[in-house]
């Protein structure tokens, strides 16, 4: 049984330019949520998808967008980057069951280094 | 907003012995569900144990067990007979009962001792 898997695992870029990192869910989940994790700190919530939608967002703006697929992969789409976008990126899915999504599975992370 | 604080931000244990790792949180919901993961240098993020808020009994996992304290909003995580293994980042979260976002505190690293 695979788990949640993500693509690529390192990026780099350039100020101003645009990023689209892959996420895979782990079999039999249906729900996909991003964070974004700076050195030395915890995850941060960017915004969860669920039946190709955009569940629930955290602070972040509207730069980060995101997209789910019938195959309930996901993609995070990050614009006119800054440096302060250099961070670790997870993805993380789990299963809605009666409305509540239950525990998050965490894939490896994409590294976004901003040059 | 719900949010988590780990005040420890790095402990240390003997190999074989036991350590406690803090964390408290502040919400207004009655209903949630407790986490912790732990994240290697492989950076992983890998789930540890999971409380649910009402549920008096302790979640225990092996080696693993929380001292889960819903009045004090206080939930530690103990681990025993600590094995090389264990050495991680380990990051306390915390999820409304509609489990739309986790909120994690800002971790604790965990360094093991031959």
């Amino acid at each position: 049984d695979a788990g949640v898997t993500q693509s690529p695992t390192h990026l780099i870029k350039t100020r101003g330019q645009q990023v689209t990192l892959r996420c895979s869910p782990k079999s039999g989940h249906d729900t996909v949520s991003w964070y974004q994790q700076a050195l030395g700190q915890g995850p941060q919530f960017i915004f969860q998808y669920y039946e190709e939608e955009e569940r629930q967002r955290g602070n972040f703006p509207d730069r980060f967008s995101g997209h789910q697929f019938p195959n309930y992969s996901s993609e995070l789409n990050v614009n006119a980057l800054l440096l302060g976008d250099s961070a670790l990126y997870l993805c993380a899915s789990s299963f809605i069951t009666s409305g509540f999504t239950d525990t998050q599975y965490f894939g490896p992370g994409t590294r976004l280094t901003v040059l | 907003a719900q949010t988590v604080t780990q005040s420890q931000p790095e402990m240390s244990v003997q190999e074989a012995e036991t350590v406690t790792l803090s964390c408290t949180y502040d919400t207004s919901e009655s209903d949630y569900y407790l986490f912790w993961y732990k994240q290697p240098p492989s950076r992983q993020m890998i789930l540890v144990i999971r409380q649910e808020a009402y549920k008096q009994q302790n979640a225990t996992e092996n080696r693993f067990s929380v001292n889960f304290q819903k009045a004090a909003k206080s939930f530690s995580l103990k681990i025993s007979d600590s094995q090389l293994g264990d050495a991680a980042m380990y990051f306390c979260a915390y999820s409304s009962n509609t489990g739309n976002q986790f909120y994690f505190g800002t971790g604790t690293s965990l360094t093991v001792i031959p």
